[in-house]
């Protein structure tokens, strides 16, 4: 069956390290997502892309980034961890336009010490 | 911009019995999908049931039905004949449908299930 995937599931890492987190999908989705879920704010939007080497910033993009090489992967790198980016993350894709949903991945928790 | 308020923290009902979760949202514009997903302590997060606003008809899904009154922005979720399977975080989250493909979420609603 087709799925969508995250690795690591759980990740500590220090203030101040890179950080890539992978997500990868099975569906050949056009779009793909990065999003961060927090107490009190529900989850919100970090990047997207419509396609390779397509990427766009959400609301809360600054000090993340990501990069997309192939249909399948969405990677994203905090370039230096603050304590700040401590959160659950969750990948997510939808395959184009019209009425499709987004489907998500099963989340990394990832806390910066 | 689009809000979508959720303002049920927690609700609990007894197994078998039928729960309305509450939604109510914010935009300009008329074109939109709507979304109930369920986040269960797996972390997953999990399509319950979605709606288009140009459709007047309320979405359903086996247990799960909306009341969707385009007016006055309001996207309920019922639950009914409640499983201790649907103990979960629910998030509802609005779409529009020009070109923009940012979901937007509300805080979420604990539902607690008594057996």
């Amino acid at each position: 069956d087709a799925e969508i995937t995250q690795s690591p599931r759980h990740k500590i890492t220090e203030t101040g390290r890179q950080v890539t987190l992978a997500c990868h999908q099975t569906w050949n989705h056009n779009n793909m997502f990065w999003y961060r879920q927090d107490l009190g704010h529900g989850l919100r939007l970090i990047h997207y892309s419509y396609g390779v080497h397509d990427t766009n910033k959400g609301e809360v993009s600054d000090g993340y980034s990501v990069s997309r090489s192939n249909t399948e992967d969405l990677p994203l790198t905090l370039e230096s961890a603050a304590s700040s980016q401590t959160s659950v993350y969750f990948c997510a894709s939808r395959r184009g336009l019209g009425t499709d949903t987004q489907y998500f991945g099963p989340g990394t928790r990832l806390t910066v010490l | 911009a689009q809000t979508v308020t959720q303002s049920q923290p927690e609700m609990s009902v007894q197994e078998a019995e039928t729960v309305t979760l509450s939604c109510t949202y914010d935009t300009s514009e008329s074109d939109y999908y709507l979304f109930w997903y369920k986040q269960p302590p797996s972390r997953q997060m999990i399509l319950v049931i979605r709606q288009e606003a140009y459709k007047q008809q309320n979405a359903t899904e086996n247990r799960f039905s909306v009341n969707f009154q385009k007016a006055a922005k309001s996207f309920s979720l019922k639950i009914s004949d409640s499983q201790l399977g649907d103990a979960a975080m629910y998030f509802c989250a609005y779409r529009s449908n020009f070109g923009n493909e940012k979901l937007t979420f509300g805080t979420g609603t604990r539902l607690t299930i008594i057996p």
